[in-house]
């Protein structure tokens, strides 16, 4: 089992549509969890940080996490075609803080159809 | 503030060289780690450095290696290179453990 697993994708939807991408964990310990938004040929950009259970809101972003079900999710609402990209989801183990490193899913392509 | 910086951006290499990558974290940033991102296997992460100290390494050979100067500027090498090193080179910078991680624009590697 991947650490963390993401669909591949492309995940297509109509402009101004939501639309959910969604993340699994392996760890249950993990404590920092991240989104990232790739454009191709760039280097990944911080969309949110998650940190305890719930949602986080952040302009048309909202992440969810649920560290029960290992489980992260990102809503991107009102979708333009400027969000077509891959997102990213990383997951920081933090083992007591002994380990500071991110561990990425393999990306999901999210494609905004005008 | 200015963020993650990485020289050189592009390089072309041949096989059995060796390379050494630069990044200058953002400033007040004492974290810095590295990650190879190739299209079969994703975001890898190489190592990771806090106040000139490798704190964390993954599954690469010891053919890459890195260092961190007291500046918080860190640099990677790979020595005697594969076709299989071609990749993008990501370095991050972070305030510190749990923080967020902000990547810089990456070195392109060819390896020919």
């Amino acid at each position: 089992q991947k650490e963390v697993e993401q669909n591949s994708g492309p995940l297509s939807v109509p402009e101004g549509a939501i639309a959910s991408l969604n993340c699994t964990y392996s760890d249950r310990g993990s404590q920092s969890f991240f989104w990232y938004r790739q454009y191709s040929g760039k280097s990944p950009e911080l969309i949110m940080s998650i940190y305890s259970n719930g949602d986080k809101e952040d302009g048309r972003f909202t992440a969810q996490l649920n560290k029960a079900s290992q489980y992260v999710s990102l809503l991107i609402r009102d979708s333009q075609p400027s969000d077509s990209a891959t997102y990213l989801c990383a997951v920081n183990p933090n083992y007591g803080g002994a380990t500071n490193k991110l561990i990425f899913g393999t990306g999901t392509l999210l494609a905004v159809q005008p | 503030k200015a963020g993650v910086t990485q020289t050189p951006r592009y390089l072309i290499k041949t096989r059995g060289q060796q390379v050494t990558l630069s990044c200058s974290p953002i400033s007040g940033h004492r974290s810095v780690s590295w990650y190879q991102q190739t299209p079969g296997q994703g975001l890898q992460f190489l190592f990771e450095y806090f106040s000139e100290t490798q704190r964390n390494k993954g599954n690469f050979p010891g053919r890459f290696s890195g260092r961190q100067f007291s500046n918080s500027r860190s640099e990677m090498n790979v020595s005697t290179l594969e076709l299989g090193d071609s990749a993008l080179y990501l370095c991050a910078s972070s305030m510190g453990t749990g923080n967020v991680w902000y990547f810089g624009p990456g070195t392109r590697l060819t390896v020919t």
